[in-house]
């Protein structure tokens, strides 16, 4: 089946030690996105890529980082974790689709652990 | 400023009740999702509403869109436990349709 997979599915690292999150689909879709989510809010959007072209949004703290090497893998790399960056963390891809929608499919997350 | 609001944003029911969940939002925009999130999973996508009157059932959840009052509802018939979950609304954003702005979400608790 198609889908959004997102490794590791948990992660634990101590505060100050860089981490990197992953994520790869098979749906072939030109969009992919970052969203941090902690518990009880809506998902924030960290970054974006639409086709190669990278958008970051204008409050994403400069210590997070991502990169996408193809159209199938997109990364988040944190590199420094303070005690506030855990949460989950989700990629989600999207194309356009009828009437120009972009519907958002979600990889299942990362839920990470700063100590 | 772009809005999306839903409420209630807390809502307990017993089972087999109707209830109605609303989200409003200032854009322009005539498109609009619904996604659904169990406790410590990930979203999942219900439904894509896309122009003016358009209604999507799947099985006791029933989405509309009213463009010109900028609102959504999400209709629940005959609650189950298994609905339990929370609900987001989002919009497209007018200047960038492949970026969504997001209501806060209504956490919806069934008890049998």
């Amino acid at each position: 089946d198609a889908m959004v997979i997102q490794n590791p599915r948990y992660q634990v690292t101590q505060f100050g030690k860089p981490v990197t999150l992953s994520c790869s689909q098979t749906l072939n879709h030109n969009v992919m996105y970052w969203y941090q989510q902690k518990s009880s809010q809506a998902p924030k959007l960290l970054f974006h890529y639409y086709d190669k072209d990278f958008n970051n949004e204008a409050d994403t703290p400069d210590n997070f980082q991502s990169r996408r090497p193809n159209t199938s893998f997109c990364f988040l790399d944190i590199r420094s974790p303070g005690l506030g960056d855990a949460a989950m963390y989700l990629c989600a891809t999207s194309r356009p689709g009828l009437a120009g929608a972009y519907e958002q499919y979600f990889g299942p997350g990362t839920r990470l652990t700063v100590t | 400023e772009l809005k999306v609001e839903q409420n209630p944003l807390f809502l307990s029911m017993q089972e087999g009740k109707n209830y109605t969940i609303y989200c409003n939002y200032s854009t322009t925009s005539d498109r609009l999702y619904w996604y659904r999130q169990d406790p410590g999973k990930s979203l999942e996508s219900l439904f894509v509403l896309l122009s003016n009157g358009a209604v999507k059932q799947e099985g006791r959840l029933m989405a509309s869109l009213d463009t010109k009052a900028r609102l959504s509802t999400l209709h629940i018939t005959a609650a189950v436990h298994d609905l339990s979950a929370t609900y987001f609304c989002a919009v497209d954003k007018v200047d960038s349709n492949y970026q969504l702005i997001w209501g806060a979400g209504t956490k919806l608790i069934i008890k049998p």
